[in-house]
């Protein structure tokens, strides 16, 4: 399989737990942040968005939490899937561009 | 739905070779990019491209050039295949203005 899980952080949860997957990012002008999903052997898939003026945004069993004062986004997932096992990483953009700056990524494993 | 696709999922190459990777989307989209996703380092910009022909170097492009003579394909050129070039490499497209990148597969190249 892909060995992009390597060195990464890993969040244990067991299936049906909510999982809190956290994000410091580095540029307090950023204005608009990306949660993606990558599963292995698969290119990364776009979960939720929030802009700068938001501080929460749900989705489908997924919360993005936006702390700009401590630059700090979280992603909130209800009664976690084996599914949900994944790397996730968030992404954030500065300005009007349309280039994206990413985190390293977080391992979740759901335990059965 | 969006549809970004990269010519191989997996390339053996060796040391000297010149090596072309390939992505198409089928949106229309103005602007592509190319990733490489290493273990511990998250995602990094080597390239992209906002309009046909037109390419802008992104954090790590030595070692790397691109064409795009078309809209909807991008392509990743390796001069000379090194070994340090090994590596998961992603494609990604966004319309000009929206938020979110629309990734391909990833092509995991392997330089002996």
């Amino acid at each position: 399989g892909e060995n992009v899980g390597l060195h990464l952080p890993t969040l244990s949860v067991q299936e049906g737990d909510n999982s809190i997957i956290n994000c410091a990012y580095s540029n307090s002008a950023s204005d608009y942040f990306i949660w993606y999903k990558q599963e292995s052997g698969k290119g990364p898939q776009f979960i939720i968005d929030i802009r700068s003026n938001m501080d929460k945004r749900q989705g489908q069993r997924v919360t993005v939490l936006l702390n700009k004062t401590v630059k700090h986004l979280s992603l909130q997932i209800a009664a976690t899937q084996p599914g949900d096992s994944a790397v996730y990483f968030c992404a954030e953009k500065t300005g009007g561009g349309n280039k994206l700056t990413f985190g390293t990524g977080t391992q979740l494993k759901v335990e059965l | 739905d969006v549809k970004v696709t990269q010519s191989s999922r997996y390339l053996v190459k060796r040391t000297g070779e010149k090596v072309f990777l390939e992505c198409v989307q089928d949106m229309d989209h103005e602007n592509m990019f190319w990733y490489r996703q290493d273990p511990g380092l998250g995602l990094r910009l080597i390239y992209f491209s906002y309009d046909v022909k037109m390419k802008e170097k992104g954090d790590i492009p030595e070692g790397y050039s691109v064409s795009r003579e078309k809209k909807e394909r991008f392509s990743l050129i390796l001069e000379s295949a090194s070994t340090n070039q090994t590596s998961m490499y992603l494609c990604a497209s966004i319309r000009q203005g929206a938020g979110e990148q629309y990734f391909g597969p990833g092509t995991r190249l392997t330089v002996t």
